[in-house]
């Protein structure tokens, strides 16, 4: 069985840029997060969806920070204009159904540096 | 809202001995979940171990075991006959029962290093 995609594995870029990363979830996993992990912390949610909705995205930074998971497969986190602060590893998690029971598979992560 | 505490940034541990990795939580809920994840360099996190509160036997998975003690909170992982392949970020992480609240609240993380 596959696990969790992501794209790209780095990505470097200058502050006030825009970038994008790209999730690919186990097949059939109906829940997907995207947790973003700043040096030295444990990762942090910032956004989970249930199929193409929004479950919780009350740590996402809506000023600069957007997701989408349309058609409830892949999904994108979208960061414009990017702030120093940004610099971490974003990584995409899915779980069959979200349920309590459900383990949470996570994916490779992409490494963003902002300079 | 529900914390995770690591207290031991860094651990090192002579390969075959046991070690064990010390996370506390606070809550005020009575049934959540419990979870190990361990992170190599390679970045990919790999879930561990997990204990249901509701359970009061420990969880155990070959080599890895957890002391879970409720009333104070307390959720430590042993890894026994320390091997090579378990040097890795470890991290503790709570989760509610509460429907609609299944994201994961992680620790800081403990370094694991294993000596030769």
């Amino acid at each position: 069985e596959a696990g969790v995609a992501q794209s790209p594995r780095y990505k470097i870029i200058e502050k006030r840029q825009s970038v994008a990363f790209w999730c690919n979830p186990i097949s059939g996993h109906a829940t997907l997060y995207w947790y973003q992990q700043i040096l030295g912390q444990g990762p942090k949610l910032l956004i989970q969806f249930q199929n193409n909705g929004v479950v919780d995205d009350s740590q996402l930074p809506k000023d600069r920070f957007s997701a989408e998971r349309l058609k409830g497969v892949d999904s994108t986190l979208k960061i414009q204009p990017a702030k120093l602060e940004d610099s971490a590893v974003y990584l995409c998690a899915s779980s069959l159904d979200g349920g309590q029971q459900e383990t949470q598979y996570f994916g490779p992560g992409t490494r963003l540096l902002v300079l | 809202a529900q914390t995770v505490t690591q207290s031991q940034p860094e651990m090192s541990v002579q390969e075959a001995e046991t070690v064990t990795l010390s996370c506390t939580y606070d809550t005020s809920e009575s049934d959540y979940y419990l979870f190990w994840y361990k992170q190599p360099p390679s970045r990919q996190m790999i879930l561990v171990i997990r204990q249901e509160a509701y359970k009061q036997q420990n969880a155990t998975e070959n080599r890895f075991s957890v002391n879970f003690q409720k009333a104070a909170k307390s959720f430590s992982l042993k890894i026994s006959d320390s091997q090579l392949g378990d040097a890795a970020m470890y991290f503790c992480a709570y989760r509610s029962a509460n429907f609609g609240n299944e994201k994961l609240t992680f620790g800081t993380g403990t370094r694991l290093t294993i000596i030769p």
